[in-house]
């Protein structure tokens, strides 16, 4: 009966490198949420996945990141050459979607370090 | 474009007096309000929501009210305690279940023992 499950935990990459960060829904959940935060900031919405299908992507930028919900596996955020800037936490959520209700379950976040 | 404020963004407290976190959204279609807490280290918990058509849900120790006209919500502890200390965030839950949330920029609270 495990929640969302985000990995790695932590991720220290080097500048100029990619970003590969991962989130598993809770069983029953088709919609997936990434967030980013900050440092002593609030949650920034980035991206709204379904299975195959991205819903909203308004708050991702435009270059170096993406984001994929495949038919079978994970969800997928992946930041291409990584800056000093895209160091933060990086929160996934699910919910079990329209019509059955509202509620996101968040996972433990993946803290990424560029370095 | 939607917009969710809160205050105050810090807030101390004596273990056992009330806490109160009030937030205010834009967007007036909106009907869905989730308050989460955050612990150091760990990702947001949905702790209390209310849905537009009442205006007020407790849960134990915790309530939230909502003023629709006025656009805005707040969070109640009461008899804090120290465990309640954490960062706490408000957010407008849109009208559907479509939409995706948007947060406030949260309080952090302290329960001083």
């Amino acid at each position: 009966n495990a929640g969302v499950m985000q990995n790695p935990r932590h991720l220290v990459r080097r500048r100029g490198q990619e970003a590969r960060l991962r989130c598993s829904p809770m069983k029953g959940h088709s919609h997936v949420y990434w967030y980013r935060q900050l440092p002593e900031e609030g949650l920034k919405f980035m991206v709204y996945l379904q299975k195959e299908n991205i819903i909203d992507e308004s708050g991702m930028p435009k270059e170096r990141f993406s984001a994929e919900f495949p038919k079978e596996g994970p969800s997928i955020l992946r930041i291409q050459q990584v800056v000093r800037g895209d160091s933060a936490a990086y929160f996934c959520a699910s919910s079990p979607g329209p019509p059955l209700g509202y509620g996101y379950t968040f996972g433990s976040g993946t803290r990424l370090t560029v370095v | 474009g939607e917009n969710v404020e809160q205050h105050p963004s810090t807030l101390s407290v004596q273990e056992g007096d009330s806490a109160v976190i009030k937030c205010t959204y834009s967007d007036s279609a909106s009907n869905y309000f989730p308050w989460y807490k955050q612990e150091l280290g760990k990702g947001p918990q949905l702790i209390i929501d209310i849905r537009s058509n009442v205006g007020e849900k407790k849960d134990q120790r915790i309530a939230v009210t909502l003023n629709k006209t006025a656009k805005h919500f707040s969070l109640h502890i009461t008899e804090t305690q120290p465990e309640d200390s954490a960062v706490y965030f408000c957010a407008d839950g849109g009208e559907t279940s479509y939409d995706k949330v948007i947060f406030g920029p949260g309080t952090s609270l302290s329960v001083i023992p």
